[in-house]
């Protein structure tokens, strides 16, 4: 199975601070038609998962500019630019280049 | 706009059978591959099952392989997985998830709000 590491744990952030995430997979996501399949999900609290980055890069329809997505091959990494109240919650990222379909463990975002 | 309404979630014995249900509306029901994804009280995200548009090829995590059975009835928008055997282990919420048509099943682009199930 395809193993997702994401580091850290958890970040506490100043509001208005940057953030990042990174996220690491055991084998190369690259697809045969050179999409990467790595897709970042936001869990706010007491919500459902929602997603925010698809193929490693592309924001999803209305989330904020703030949010942007990088990498390539095994090494990925999420930004918040500026974080904001409404960002907190649990940031997951997943890989659908293989099965099973797995994700990282998850980075819980607080505010400092 | 897409919505996934999930039900049948509940209190089981061990041993025992569920049937959970993902009711869709909002998009092409068929021409979308669909997943079932839980999450256990406290923990993180799982994988559990997806199936094709058509029906035709389903998947499962290796946890549930032989025990769960995805479905779909795309006459009715409707996707499904039965649950039988059930363990303690398999205490969670479990979400439906739409994919978003990329050749990978796991872009999902749409959730449901969560079914409850406790073994």
């Amino acid at each position: 199975d395809v193993v997702m590491t994401q580091s850290p744990l958890s970040l506490s952030v100043t509001l208005g601070q940057p953030a990042s995430i990174s996220c690491r997979s055991s084998q190369s996501l690259v697809f045969s038609d050179g999409s990467t399949f790595l897709n970042w999900f936001q869990q706010r609290p007491g919500q459902s998962p929602r997603r925010l980055i698809y193929k490693v890069s592309n924001r999803d329809s209305g989330v904020p500019d703030r949010f942007s997505g990088s990498g390539s091959g095994t090494d990925f990494t999420l930004k918040i630019s500026r974080v904001e109240a409404e960002d907190v919650g649990v940031y997951y990222c997943m890989q659908g280049r293989y099965w099973p379909l797995t994700f990282g463990g998850g980075t819980k975002v607080e505010i400092k | 706009e897409v919505q996934l309404l999930e039900s049948g979630g509940g209190l089981v014995q061990p041993g025992g059978s569920l049937t959970l249900s993902c009711a869709a509306s909002g998009f092409t029901f068929s021409s979308y591959a669909m997943s079932w994804v839980r999450q256990a009280p406290g923990k993180g995200l799982e994988w559990v099952s997806s199936i094709s548009g058509s029906g035709g090829n389903t998947f499962y995590a290796d946890s549930v392989k032989g025990r769960f059975a995805i479905s779909r009835d795309n006459s009715k928008n409707t996707v499904y997985v039965e649950m039988s055997s059930l363990r303690t282990e398999d205490t969670a919420v479990y979400y439906c998830a739409k994919a978003d048509g990329s050749p990978s099943y796991g872009a999902f682009d749409a959730w449901g709000q969560g079914t409850v199930v406790t073994v």
